[in-house]
């Protein structure tokens, strides 16, 4: 069974400081790996999509990277700010079946 | 595009009522995922569609839970009996043509459900 773990559960960072999430996988048998935003009480917005093949995606200040093999992925936000402040989940798809960690609770500190 | 279409907001009922939630996937997404979601469990998947037939309901937690997609821009998940532990959010999400799983999955805002 899939499972998919985020540390740290929570990220307090300075205003302008570059950071990285860090998501890790049990099953490398996957077809893409999506990093996801989640503001409160609001439902989820897909940030990047790497497909397996694919070794990173970019989108403006964020960029994921994908490894595979040893079953880790992070989500690089350069030059924060206070509105990158919400929760990032990842998630592992295999046979369309999403499987989500627990998500990092990020804070940007003005 | 207005997104995918959650209603309601908001649902607080009492223990053994019906509540149905309901979902308007994007126009032209031939997929549709049901998850809950809560602090102890994270998200959870309980049951997807593809063009409108389910593929795989092995998340739907009881009987209790069942869900029905009649069209490709309409979808339900009713839960009878509801009960306290039911109390969670609810979010549906569609996806488009999906190659092997290529096609990123766009949410709803979700139905926070209370069950008293």
């Amino acid at each position: 069974k899939q499972e998919v773990t985020q540390i740290p559960a929570a990220l307090s960072v300075p205003e302008g400081e570059n950071l990285v999430l860090n998501c890790s996988f049990t099953d490398s048998a996957i077809y893409n790996l999506q990093w996801f935003r989640q503001d409160p009480g609001k439902g989820l917005t897909s940030l990047l999509l790497i497909q397996s093949s694919q070794r990173e995606q970019t989108s403006g200040r964020l960029n994921a990277s994908l490894d595979k093999s040893s079953g880790r992925s992070t989500l690089y936000i350069a030059a924060s700010q206070p509105g990158d402040s919400a929760t990032y989940l990842c998630a592992v798809t295999r046979n369309e079946k999403l499987t989500f960690g627990t998500g990092t609770r990020l804070t940007i500190i003005p | 595009d207005a997104g995918v279409i959650q209603s309601p907001r908001h649902e607080v009922t009492e223990m053994g009522q019906e509540v149905t939630l309901r979902c308007k996937p994007i126009s032209g997404h031939n997929s549709l995922f049901w998850y809950r979601q809560t602090m102890m469990r994270g998200l959870e998947l309980l049951i997807y569609f593809n063009n409108n037939v389910p593929i795989d309901d092995s998340g739907m937690p009881e009987d209790r839970f069942s869900a029905k997609m009649p069209n490709a821009s309409f979808s339900t998940l009713k839960i009878q009996p509801s009960e306290p532990r039911d109390s969670a959010v609810y979010f549906c999400a569609s996806s488009g043509v999906v190659n092997r799983g290529n096609s990123p999955l766009h949410f709803g805002n979700g139905t926070r459900l209370t069950v008293t």
